[in-house]
């Protein structure tokens, strides 16, 4: 158990709609990362927040955009949705002063 | 960016054998972590590990930041450690560098 919650769980989309995402982390992770993780592959990182602020990005289209809120949640949209977009979403969050990483169930995307 | 590698990719065992997961990375890190993904996609965090040796029950790691690998062991296997095995690196910036993983099946 990370106490790092996402939902929904899964969720099917077509193709050149928007897709909100959401995580919630525990009290004290002012970190959270969002990564994708394709059919076979290793997550790959899209962006990062602290405290409120987007503090890094990997290599991925600005149609993937993030907010996190005082509350220690977060959101992942993406717009405009390309049938590659269809992957595992996880978000991950960092106690406050450490970089070990804590991640939530994951949310599965299918675009069709 | 840095490349991490991790090996075998396929790992067959019967429950009750011992196994070695590798993982080998192109650049000093500040920060390790091995994870198990179960099938229902869940990453668990098993280590952090960026140097040194850890055992946690059946599973131990060791990292050997000099010469840039980190091993994991999984002694007496049991069914339910099959899945996915990532290890991640974090250099001096914010994001994780995963590996492609070795998917371990464990036999009954």
């Amino acid at each position: 158990e990370t106490g790092v919650t996402q939902s929904p769980t899964h969720l099917i989309k077509t193709r050149g709609q928007q897709v909100t995402l959401r995580c919630s982390s525990q009290s004290g992770h002012n970190t959270v990362s969002w990564y994708q993780q394709a059919l076979g592959q290793g997550p790959q990182f899209i962006f990062q927040y602290y405290r409120e602020e987007e503090n890094g990005r990997g290599n991925f289209p600005p149609r993937f955009s993030g907010l996190q809120f005082p509350n220690y949640s977060s959101e992942l949209n993406v717009n405009a949705l390309e049938l590659d977009d269809s992957a595992l979403y996880l978000c991950a969050s960092s106690p406050l002063g450490t970089d070990t990483q804590y991640f939530g169930p994951g949310t599965r995307l299918t675009v069709l | 960016g840095i490349q991490v590698e991790q090996s075998p990719p396929d790992l067959i065992l019967q429950e009750g054998a011992n196994s070695t997961l590798r993982c080998n990375f192109s650049d000093s890190v500040n920060n390790l972590q091995w994870f198990h993904q179960n099938p229902w996609g869940q990453l668990i965090n098993l280590f952090y590990i960026p140097s040194g040796t850890k055992q946690n029950g059946r599973l131990s790691a060791t990292t050997v930041a000099t010469e840039r690998y980190s091993l994991l062991y999984i002694s007496s296997s049991q069914t339910t450690d099959s899945g996915v095995y990532f290890c991640a690196v974090l250099k001096n910036d914010y994001k994780l560098s995963f590996g492609a993983g070795t998917t371990v099946t464990v036999r009954a």
